[in-house]
């Protein structure tokens, strides 16, 4: 399966500042995704990340909190802006290759804490 | 009514125990289904898919009933390693659904 780079892997920030989470991928992949893992709780998807378009946000997540880039098969960004406390979770990056019937890859992590 | 609902457990049990997890969802259009495992503060790693015959991957054996909708993983001769949580995934149109887990402890 494909190689997931996710960096930072961890960082303690500012309330109301912003951060950008990378993911790099080693070889080209039809989908990637972003998640989010708060404390003590299961995966909730936060956006398809589409290349050369506009990401797909899901129900209760929104461009302007959560921008992301995709800027090609290999590479996305997640940002979390003007963050707070309960932004503190850590956000994975998934790729998925091919299309149906294939499972998801997850990068490592972001783990976030908000001062 | 949640798309993926798992048995939060914990399920302790002795080294060598066969332990099973069961799971149901929610969408009979579901296409695609896995069972992931995600150690404490690590990344959900692929366990196996599971395939509508029915799959082993050495101690490890998964079901699919779409008539009941529930996918069920089996574990056997457990190992002290196989502690973690285990998350059953349901793909239903390129959208992943993960159940919130459940939770294995193997003990000496």
């Amino acid at each position: 399966s494909a190689v997931i780079s996710q960096k930072p892997s961890r960082d303690i920030c500012q309330r109301g500042t912003s951060l950008t989470i990378q993911c790099q991928v080693d070889s080209q992949v039809t989908m990637m995704f972003w998640y989010r893992q708060q404390p003590g709780q299961s995966l909730t998807l936060i956006a398809t990340a589409n290349q050369g378009s506009e990401a797909t946000y899901e129900s209760g997540f929104v461009i302007d909190k959560f921008p992301i880039s995709r800027p090609n098969l290999t590479f996305s960004t997640l940002t979390v802006s003007n963050m707070s406390p309960e932004d503190s979770s850590i956000y994975l990056c998934s790729v998925r290759t091919g299309n149906s019937n294939q499972p998801q890859h997850f990068g490592d992590g972001t783990r976030l804490s908000i001062l | 009514r949640k798309e993926v609902e798992q048995d939060p457990g914990p399920f302790n049990v002795p080294e060598g125990a066969t332990v099973a997890f069961n799971c149901t969802y929610s969408n009979s259009a579901s296409q695609s289904f896995f069972w992931y495992r995600q150690d404490c503060r690590k990344e959900p790693k692929l366990l196996m898919s599971v395939y509508s015959s029915g799959n082993e991957d050495g101690r490890f054996t998964a079901q699919l009933n779409r008539a009941s909708q529930y996918i069920s993983l089996l574990i056997r001769d457990s190992k002290l390693s196989d502690s973690a949580t285990y998350l059953c995934v349901v793909d239903n149109f390129n959208k992943f659904y993960f159940g919130s887990g459940t939770k294995l402890n193997v003990k000496p």
